[in-house]
């Protein structure tokens, strides 16, 4: 069985600020991993998604996350945050098809 | 192409009443996948089909809910006598395959049980 953890459900950053979101898992086998991205009455839209080709991942929009296996964590990041980036972030983990989500983390981006 | 798609967007019913929530995958995606989203809360897993068959129901919350595939296609999710708890979004996603495959989303449909 897998979960996972978001810490911090709720996020605000100036624009052009760092954004990092966190994510820690626990997954009995190595896993996969994925960011999604959710806007306001929308579905989900996938960042990213870690299949252990590479421990840093790059996605869409600017952002990237690192796999790190010692730690069981799968942090996003992006150097530079846009008013566009304000959104609900949810990190996903599987090592089969059933996605364990965390609760996700809004993030507010001020001018 | 098109994504994935559901209907109806928003579906406001009275407590008792059932209701039915569709879903039309990516074309020529085998698995598809029902996941529910309460307010302020994380997805939790429903229902997971491998072409019509579904050999994962273990996220189905009470024998109110039921699913079905045809055609390898189009699924209905079916909630019976709806209570207020079952209030939520309720996500469809597809996948080409399903071990580790990317799950690509729908819009979801909102449920407001009065």
């Amino acid at each position: 069985a897998q979960s996972v953890t978001q810490l911090g459900s709720h996020v605000s950053v100036s624009e052009g600020a760092l954004v990092l979101l966190r994510c820690n898992y626990s997954s009995s086998v190595p896993p996969y991993l994925f960011w999604y991205v959710q806007y306001p009455n929308q579905g989900l839209q996938l960042l990213l998604k870690y299949t252990s080709a590479a421990t840093l991942v790059k996605g869409i929009n600017g952002f990237e996350a690192e796999f790190k296996k010692s730690e069981t964590s799968f942090h996003l990041t992006k150097p530079s945050a846009h008013m566009s980036d304000a959104a609900e972030y949810f990190c996903a983990v599987t090592n089969d098809y059933k996605l364990s989500f965390g609760a996700g983390t809004t993030v507010t981006v001020r001018a | 192409g098109a994504g994935v798609s559901q209907s109806p967007s928003n579906k406001v019913t009275e407590k008792g009443k059932d209701v039915e929530l569709r879903c039309d995958p990516i074309s020529g995606h085998t698995a598809l996948y029902w996941y529910r989203q309460r307010l302020g809360q994380g997805l939790e897993f429903l229902i997971y089909f491998q072409g019509n068959s579904a050999p994962d129901k273990s996220g189905l919350p009470s024998d109110r809910f039921s699913a079905e595939r045809t055609g390898e296609s189009v699924s209905t999710l079916t909630i019976q006598r709806t209570q207020q708890e079952d209030s939520a979004v309720y996500l469809c996603a597809s996948s080409l395959e399903s071990f580790g495959d990317t799950q690509y989303f729908g819009p979801g449909t909102r449920l407001t049980v009065l």
